[in-house]
């Protein structure tokens, strides 16, 4: 029933280690994002994909790559966690033209 | 460059006062503005929008473009309004990318 979900919910990890998010949505939207939550809850967006084209690409490391399989899913892949990359990542979803984004619940990621 | 800024960091009030949350945006062409809601332990959600010009929960935002902004506001503050809200902008070449302050926490206290 949920409309986007990510998985896991939360994510403990080393530094150094690679991890992956993934992202689903069942609204049938053509668009999805990634977006990171600093600890200032500062919010600012990474990827986004369309139809499964990359739109948009941020300045962000290339140890981060988005994979859109689908276009009901859009997963993250991180390589050589670094404690920066400490967040909460939150995946989004959007009809293009209606601009409403719908988020996941978010994933908590915690690199020690 | 789009920026928004959100100049309070911290917004505590009183239930039943009045609440006003400040946003201003740098963006030469015509924005989309919106406000979003994060309550606490639940996922971020669209609370309006400046196209739509209506009222959700009784907050209503207008869009002053010679002052560029969108503030929100709702004339009698709930508790069940506590929560981080975001102003967002987006340009129309952006492809949807959302542009966020850095959000406004409301802390409603009885």
């Amino acid at each position: 029933d949920t409309a986007v979900s990510q998985t896991p919910k939360y994510l403990v990890t080393q530094m150094g280690n690679d991890k992956s998010i993934k992202c689903e949505q069942n609204l049938g939207h053509d668009t999805m994002y990634w977006y990171k939550q600093d600890s200032k809850k500062f919010l600012k967006i990474m990827f986004s994909y369309n139809n499964k084209e990359l739109i948009i690409n941020e300045t962000v490391p290339n140890r981060f790559s988005p994979k859109s399989p689908d276009k009901a899913h859009l997963n993250l892949h991180i390589n050589s966690l670094e404690l920066g990359d400490s967040a909460v990542y939150f995946c989004a979803s959007a009809r293009l033209a209606s601009h409403e984004q719908f988020f996941g619940p978010g994933t908590r990621l915690t690199v020690l | 460059a789009q920026r928004v800024t959100q100049p309070e960091k911290l917004l505590s009030v009183f239930k039943g006062a009045p609440v006003e949350l400040k946003c201003n945006y740098s963006y030469s062409g015509s924005p989309e503005l919106f406000w979003y809601v994060q309550y606490s332990r639940q996922r971020l959600q669209l609370l309006l929008r400046h196209i739509s010009r209506e009222s959700i929960k009784g907050f209503t935002a207008d869009l002053n473009k010679g002052e560029t902004s969108f503030h929100l506001k709702k004339p009698f503050a709930q508790e069940e309004d506590s929560a981080m809200y975001y102003c967002a902008l987006m340009t129309t070449d952006s492809w949807g990318k959302l542009q966020f302050g850095a959000g406004t926490q409301v802390v409603v206290t009885p």
